[in-house]
């Protein structure tokens, strides 16, 4: 089955805790991202990877980092931790030589974090 | 990049016929334009993609006319499990060109009340 899947997805830490949250998907994609979406601001891209060893800024990347050594994965890496990165984030990816019509971009479940 | 701009919600009885539409006026040339939904939750999940005219698949349709700095997507007759927040992203990965970098801005969504 296609998926893409986030690990873990749920977790309470503390502020400073270095914390990683793992994201892999099984669809060959190029192109993974990673989102926030906080209420009334709608989902905000944080990073994206448009290949292996490719990575560069969204919208919202302070305090953040990514990584992609390996097509399938792509972790999202809080250094260290604050309450207002307390939120809900996506993962997702996508082909990037799609054909018109087919599903772009596929989303994970999900995972909130809640940073004291 | 291009920003988009719909309404914060709506309100529908069932049965009815819904539209939900999306303000993009600085749209490029290669643009595509593509509606998510999202339950609570859950990861966003493709409804429609669209470039010109209109598109038409088995859950909705998207009317983008011809100056593309618009799009519509109808939902006919909407039943309860249609209550869901609504995004449109213009710039999906699909049709990428190949040069320069793809970061993609979601909009606020359209929270969708479907009402018994």
């Amino acid at each position: 089955e296609a998926q893409v899947t986030q690990n873990p997805r749920y977790l309470i830490t503390v502020t400073g805790k270095k914390l990683t949250v793992t994201c892999s998907q099984n669809m060959n994609h190029e192109y993974m991202s990673w989102y926030r979406q906080d209420p009334g601001l709608g989902l905000r891209q944080i990073y994206y990877s448009m290949n292996v060893e490719v990575t560069d800024k969204g919208d919202v990347p302070e305090g953040y980092k990514v990584s992609r050594k390996e097509k399938r994965n792509f972790p999202l890496i809080l250094e260290s931790p604050s309450p207002n990165q307390t939120s809900l984030y996506f993962c997702a990816s996508s082909p990037i030589y799609g054909r018109e019509g087919e599903q772009p971009q596929h989303f994970g479940d999900g995972t909130r974090l809640s940073i004291l | 990049l291009a920003k988009t701009t719909q309404p914060i919600s709506m309100d529908s009885y069932e049965g009815q016929e819904v539209n939900i539409t999306c303000s993009h006026n600085n749209i490029a040339t290669n643009d595509y334009i593509t509606w998510y939904q999202q339950f609570p939750s859950q990861g966003p999940r493709f409804i429609i993609q669209g470039y010109k005219t209109k598109v038409t698949n088995e859950v909705a349709s998207l009317f983008i006319p011809a100056d593309r700095k618009s799009s519509t997507l109808s939902l006919p007759r909407v039943s309860l499990s249609d209550t869901a927040v609504y995004y449109c992203l213009v710039g999906d990965i699909v049709q990428y060109s190949g040069a320069g970098s793809y970061q993609l801005t979601f909009g606020k969504g359209t929270k969708l009340s479907v009402i018994p």
